[in-house]
């Protein structure tokens, strides 16, 4: 079993859609989730970051992290054609940097105008 | 100049060639990192550097060799490379190797003919 599992897609959605975008993992010492959006050619960008379970709200984003259920989410509402990109979950345990962190594989979004 | 540069943006090389990669980071951060991006897996973490120590280095091939010369420095010298380690390598950087945070670079594109 892969410790983070995430779909590729690509996810296809209209302009002003909300977007619902999802891992789970199976590691319970992850603590920290992260995710980041990466554009073509660029290299990924932190999003938003959440520490333990809960919600995080950051404009039209928002991360939810239900530990028990070892998933993780973000909404994006009124989506845009800007927000098309990959989208990569990430996550790592308490004090856990040297390891670095834990990606999912990225899920690729298209928002049609 | 700000953020994590990465030179060249784009590389092909024979497989008896020798390369480096270069990464800069300007954010006086104190750990740097190597990431591997292939289509459709997720992130590999290569190398870990901590105080320009290395503390990671994830049963990588020795036809990678890292160097980290000063904290605001990392490479990755390349030589007798294979067709599959064709890829997008990130460089990233953090405040220590704190849980969340990095900031990537816009990687170098690698293939090797």
């Amino acid at each position: 079993q892969k410790e983070v599992e995430q779909d590729p897609g690509p996810l296809s959605v209209p302009e002003g859609a909300i977007v619902s975008l999802n891992c789970t993992y199976s590691n319970s010492a992850f603590q920290y989730f992260m995710w980041y959006r990466q554009y073509s050619r660029k290299g990924p960008e932190l999003l938003m970051y959440t520490y333990s379970s809960g919600n995080k709200e950051d404009g039209r984003f928002t991360a939810q992290v239900d530990k028990s259920s070892k998933y993780i989410s973000l909404f994006i509402r009124d989506s845009q054609p800007s927000d098309s990109a990959t989208y990569l979950c990430a996550m790592s345990p308490v004090g856990g940097g040297a390891d670095g962190l834990t990606f999912g594989k990225g899920t690729h979004l298209i928002i049609q105008p | 100049e700000t953020g994590v540069t990465q030179t060249p943006r784009h590389l092909v090389m024979g497989m008896t060639n020798k390369k480096s990669l270069k990464c800069e980071q300007h954010l006086g951060h104190n750990a740097m990192y190597w990431y591997k991006q292939s289509a459709k897996k997720p992130l590999e973490l290569m190398f870990v550097y901590n105080f320009k120590e290395q503390t990671e280095n994830n049963s990588v091939p020795s036809r990678f060799s890292p160097e980290c010369p000063n904290s605001s420095h990392l490479f990755l010298h390349l030589h007798t490379l294979q067709p599959e380690d064709s890829a997008l390598y990130l460089c990233a950087s953090s405040q220590e190797t704190v849980n969340y945070g990095y900031t990537f670079g816009s990687g170098t594109r690698l293939t090797v003919v």
